[in-house]
């Protein structure tokens, strides 16, 4: 799988849009990028994904550009139970669940 | 529905020892995959099954090793623990779409003394 780079960390206020920016410029045209969260001692938890068209759905916003060698991750309004590592990951399709992690972008949401 | 489910949530095991973990995916889900998560490692990849047969395997020492059941359940086990065992072992389930994602349950926390 292509390898992704993020920030290590970020802060972003509380209630404005948080843009967390990930590079993935070996991405192949089959492979989606995916998005998921840590909150401190759980279990990953899926965000969002998407092939070549941005996506939306009730968490967050998936923006891909159009070589697809980067994309942002939105969240429109940030909380403070929105503070954790973010992961954005670059996978094949095909039920492939091999999963490369990297180190993530730790976000703290600041009151 | 019931998410996924790992038991024990935590354990205290000693050098040389084995232990086994179970995962219960999310019914209707038949790929379990399995992740180990340390500070220094990150989260790094162990196994996967579908359909009780391992298809996808991470950098890790036979003493790791996996099975999964007729009803998807899965268990992992490591024999012969050492210290750098401790961590956190997340099991994951999807369905075997193209594209699924997966549903990652609370982890086992296992401590190695």
């Amino acid at each position: 799988d292509a390898k992704t780079t993020q920030p290590p960390s970020m802060d972003c206020a509380e209630g404005r849009a948080a843009n967390l920016p990930c590079n993935h410029s070996t991405i192949s045209g089959n492979e989606y990028v995916y998005w998921y969260r840590q909150i401190h001692s759980q279990g990953p938890q899926y965000i969002i994904h998407g092939l070549k068209n941005n996506e939306t759905n009730e968490m967050a916003s998936l923006i891909i550009t159009e070589d697809r060698k980067s994309s942002t991750l939105i969240l429109p309004h940030a909380t403070l139970r929105d503070t954790a590592v973010y992961y954005c990951i670059v996978r094949v399709g095909g039920g492939n669940n091999r999963l490369a992690f990297g180190k993530g972008n730790q976000v703290v949401v600041i009151p | 529905k019931a998410g996924v489910t790992q038991t024990p949530r935590y354990l205290i095991k000693t050098r040389g020892q084995q232990v086994t973990l179970s995962c219960s995916p999310i019914s209707g889900h038949r790929s379990v995959s399995w992740y180990q998560q340390t500070p220094g490692q990150g989260l790094q990849f162990l196994f996967e099954y579908f359909s009780e047969t391992q298809r996808n395997k991470g950098n890790f020492p036979g003493r790791f090793s996996g099975r999964q059941f007729s009803n998807s359940r899965s268990e992992m086990n490591v024999s012969t623990l050492e210290l750098g065992d401790s961590a956190l072992y997340l099991c994951a389930s999807s369905q075997p779409t193209s594209d699924g994602e997966l549903f990652f349950g609370e982890g086992s926390r296992l401590t190695v003394l």
